[in-house]
């Protein structure tokens, strides 16, 4: 498939386990982020999303926490599957405009 | 419902040639947004178009463009291709743009400049 990003940080975790991917985002004026997976030959697919009034937000499996003062952002992925893998990025939107402005990506790596 | 359909999923074209890449949104949706996602720089953004308008732009030459249509169908064009524009053209939709449960993507146009 299309190589979403070559030189990405991985995790390897192994089935089963937890992951947690952390982002760190740029403005601080940013009120609204979201994760996303990319699996190989798609587009990115929506996780979760998480308004900066909060600081957790729990999905299926999936648990966002957003920490403003150090403008950081994680997913946590409860009970890691094989099709887990993907590369996962944030994102946020900068004072309710119009585009999002997309992290590097992680490439997540689950092992049998 | 159908998701969001970009055509053609593949496409190589020669270095100074034009392209047209095509986006039908999500049935209802009527902001359709343009990203370029390469290895190098990830996903960046092109423009938005909302209501056959132009509502947001990215930081790309002016090489590149778009437009929506009254069915909210979207095209970009790419002229004078030069080798660094290959990548993966990704366009989203959704229902007015914003922070409004984020985007639908679609599968992309892998562009090739040769």
């Amino acid at each position: 498939g299309e190589s979403v990003g070559l030189h990405l940080p991985t995790l390897s975790v192994q089935e089963g386990d937890n992951s947690i991917i952390n982002c760190a985002y740029s403005n601080s004026a940013s009120d609204y982020f979201i994760w996303y997976k990319q699996e190989s030959g798609k587009g990115p697919q929506f996780i979760i999303d998480i308004r900066s009034n909060m600081d957790k937000r729990q999905g299926q499996r999936v648990t966002v926490l957003l920490n403003k003062t150090v403008k950081h952002l994680s997913l946590q992925i409860a009970a890691t599957q094989p099709g887990d893998s993907a590369v996962y990025f944030c994102a946020e939107n900068l004072n309710y405009g119009q585009n999002f402005v997309f992290g590097p990506g992680t490439r997540l790596s689950v092992l049998p | 419902k159908a998701g969001v359909t970009q055509t053609p999923r593949y496409l190589i074209k020669t270095r100074g040639q034009q392209v047209t890449l095509s986006c039908s949104p999500i049935s209802g949706h009527r902001s359709v947004s343009w990203y370029q996602q390469t290895p190098g720089q990830g996903l960046q953004f092109l423009f938005e178009y909302f209501s056959e308008t132009q509502r947001n732009k990215g930081n790309f030459p002016g090489r590149f463009s778009g437009r929506q249509f009254s069915n909210s169908r979207s095209e970009m064009n790419v002229s004078t291709l030069e080798l660094g524009d290959s990548a993966l053209y990704l366009c989203a939709s959704s229902l007015e743009g914003g922070p409004n449960y984020g985007y639908t993507f679609g599968s992309g146009t892998r562009l090739t400049v040769v």
